[in-house]
């Protein structure tokens, strides 16, 4: 079975812009979680989503947003990008999200904010 | 709140060596406890989990046992190789699937 894959894998954008970052999860998984990876505040959860609502939000601005389709794919969109946005951006999708079921990981999209 | 304590600083080792990288955590409830590892350039794949006091989960040689009474999951090797060179996450599950990870530590194993 194909695991989370994330496309595309580097970004570089200037600050001002906006990017679009996307997930999708394992065949069957329906619920879709985003991450935020940087030296300094190490992982820190973005949202979730399940069945394309969004039940859970960390603590970020509202620059950073996302949606589910039906098919379970995701995407995150940052607006008005900052210098400190640079980050490794995971996601991770799971089975089910009212249980404990493991979480797994794609490879992140780095960006990188100039 | 829910927060994960990992110990400061890289673990530098020779191979063979024995690696024990401690976790604990502040919870509410008893929440299901896990340990992640990150290779260079890679996104984060889960080593083994523990769901209830006293389980202890195990995978690949590493074990880590769920401590409510210490409130502690700390990750152990009998005996290191240079492929266990990684960054190593100790994480807690929330709810709905939300996972607080600590800081991770970066794992350099020497032949």
């Amino acid at each position: 079975k194909a695991g989370v894959t994330q496309t595309p894998r580097y970004l570089i954008k200037t600050r001002g812009q906006q990017v679009t970052l996307s997930c999708s999860p394992i065949s069957g998984h329906r619920s879709v979680s985003w991450y935020q990876q940087t030296p300094g505040q190490g992982l820190q959860f973005l949202f979730e989503y399940f069945s394309e609502t969004q039940r859970n939000k960390g603590n970020f601005p509202g620059r950073f947003s996302g949606r589910q389709f039906s098919n379970s794919r995701s995407e995150m969109n940052v607006s008005t990008l900052e210098l400190g946005d640079s980050a490794l951006y995971l996601c991770a999708s799971s089975l089910e999200a009212s249980l404990v079921y493991e979480q797994y990981f794609g490879p992140g999209t780095r960006l990188t904010v100039t | 709140g829910n927060s994960v304590t990992q110990m400061e600083g890289p673990v530098t080792l020779s191979e063979e060596a024995f690696l024990t990288i401690n976790c604990t955590y502040t919870a509410t409830g008893y929440p299901s406890l896990f340990w992640y590892v990150q290779y260079p350039g890679e996104g984060l794949q889960l080593l083994l989990k523990a769901t209830k006091a006293d389980d202890k989960g195990s995978n690949k040689g590493f074990e880590a046992t769920y401590r409510k009474e210490t409130t502690s999951f700390h990750l152990e090797k009998g005996s290191v190789q240079v492929s266990d060179s990684a960054v190593y996450f100790c994480a807690l599950f929330y709810g709905n699937n939300r996972l607080a990870f600590g800081k991770g530590n970066q794992v350099v194993v020497i032949p």
